[in-house]
């Protein structure tokens, strides 16, 4: 059963510290997307890949946020540091270009306090 | 750029009610659209889509939407509603063509009373 694996699914951190949540698409997508849930924003898009490729990172903080994909295999979210609003439920979707429905993972949800 | 409104914030409902949820979007080209479902505690499903078609799209565990491209809608319906079926629901959007991401709305929570 193809599924999006996300890992850690909860991560507690202290506010200054680095945070790396990863993605593992499913095989053979070519599509990766981060999200990020709050009850305050919803659901929230932080950046998307195509082909490893990141094709919009408009909704992610820059200058504490990144994204990479070192893989086709691998997606990684790195906030660094961590701040309290930073608190939130982060998911991971992928998806194949001619077929837009996404696939969801089960989210990581980080504490920062 | 696309969004997404879904005008009822939480619903509660008794089981065997009818329920539909409204959705609606703002965009001027070709749309796919999509209902997610999202148990408590749990990462968003994939309830229905369209693509294109019969506008009158069936999804999985009794779900349908209907596609009124005159009304930029895409109200999820259901004829009888399970207290299973608690959970909360997003309207999502994407462009047809180019930048496919996803835009949801707010989402609806929905509460059914056994």
């Amino acid at each position: 059963d193809a599924r999006v694996t996300q890992t850690p699914r909860h991560k507690v951190t202290e506010m200054g510290q680095e945070v790396t949540m990863r993605c593992q698409p499913i095989l053979g997508h070519n599509t990766v997307f981060w999200y990020r849930q709050t009850m305050m924003q919803g659901l929230e898009l932080l950046a998307y890949f195509r082909n490893r490729a990141p094709l919009d990172d408009s909704g992610m903080p820059k200058d504490r946020f990144s994204a990479e994909m070192p893989d086709a295999t691998l997606a990684t979210l790195k906030i660094q540091p961590s701040e309290p609003r930073d608190s939130a439920v982060y998911f991971c979707a992928s998806g194949l270009l001619q077929n837009t429905e996404a696939f969801f993972g089960q989210g990581t949800r980080l504490t920062v306090v | 750029a696309q969004s997404v409104s879904q005008h009822n914030h939480h619903v509660i409902l008794s089981e065997a009610a009818s329920l539909e949820l409204g959705c609606n979007y703002s965009y001027g080209g070709t749309v796919n659209l999509f209902w997610y479902v999202q148990y408590p505690g749990q990462h968003l499903q994939l309830l229905l889509k369209y693509f294109s078609g019969d506008p009158l799209v069936k999804g999985i565990k009794g779900f349908e939407a209907e596609f009124i491209k005159s009304k930029f809608s895409f109200n999820l319906r259901k004829p009888s509603v399970q207290w299973s079926d608690t959970a909360e629901y997003f309207c999502a959007v994407n462009v047809n063509f180019g930048n496919e991401k996803l835009t949801f709305g707010t989402g609806t929570r929905l509460t059914i009373i056994p």
